[in-house]
């Protein structure tokens, strides 16, 4: 069965510093992946996506993350943290098979972020 | 930017009470899923919706939930008889017909007592 992991609960980086959030998935075909953020008391906000192509992904307020098939791995990075960066983010594999995006999301546990001034 | 909504944005309710989640998705989009987000936990799919009628469904919606798109903007979550464990924050998305991404709404964050 699809699942994914994302080990660490909660982070705390200085403001400025350089940001990784870690995660695994388990699929078994070319997983489509997403990484979304959700600030306190608002929805699911998409940050970026993976289907295929280049494996070095860029999304919105300057994320990017890396796909590496071989570690089974989807990281998110962002190189300078801004302190409105603190929220909570979820790594997602799309479960379907419909080709598209449209089949149903399964996402990790969340990483809560928490950024020192 | 066009976007989902849902209300209300908090329910409570007894237990054994029948709650309806409400949801708008985005105007043209066709597809329409609820997941949920037990507090401390993951986001967990419930179900996804199209064509009018149920595309898939997860172990946890059982005969308790039903969904309906009772017009051409309103897609409703219906439990009949809740029990403390549905408890939660059940998000709405919608997927366009073409594209790639869900778009969520705000959540319903649902108290049972």
């Amino acid at each position: 069965a699809q699942s994914v992991t994302q080990p660490d609960i909660h982070i705390t980086v200085s403001e400025g510093a350089s940001l990784e959030l870690r995660c695994n998935y388990s699929y078994g075909a070319t997983p489509y992946l997403f990484w979304y953020v959700q600030s306190p008391g608002q929805g699911l906000q998409l940050l970026l996506k993976y289907f295929s192509g280049d494996t070095l992904v860029q999304g919105i307020k300057g994320f990017e993350a890396e796909f590496k098939r071989s570690q089974s791995s989807f990281n998110l990075r962002k190189p300078s943290v801004h302190w409105s960066d603190a929220a909570e983010y979820f790594c997602a594999v799309e479960a379907g098979n419909y080709g598209g995006s449209q089949g149903n999301l399964i996402f990790g546990k969340g990483t809560k972020l928490s950024v020192k001034p | 930017e066009p976007e989902v909504t849902q209300t209300p944005s908090h329910q409570v309710t007894q237990m054994g009470q029948e709650v309806i989640l409400r949801c708008v998705p985005i105007s043209n989009h066709l597809y329409f899923y609820w997941y949920r987000q037990i507090l401390g936990q993951k986001v967990e799919f419930l179900v996804s919706f199209y064509n009018n009628e149920i595309s898939e469904k997860s172990e946890i919606f059982d005969d308790q939930f039903s969904v309906e798109r009772p017009d051409g903007s309103n897609f409703t979550l219906k439990i009949r008889s809740t029990k403390l464990e549905d408890s939660a924050m059940y998000f709405c998305a919608s997927h366009p017909p073409q594209g790639d991404e869900q778009y969520f709404g705000p959540g319903t964050r649902l108290t049972v007592t």
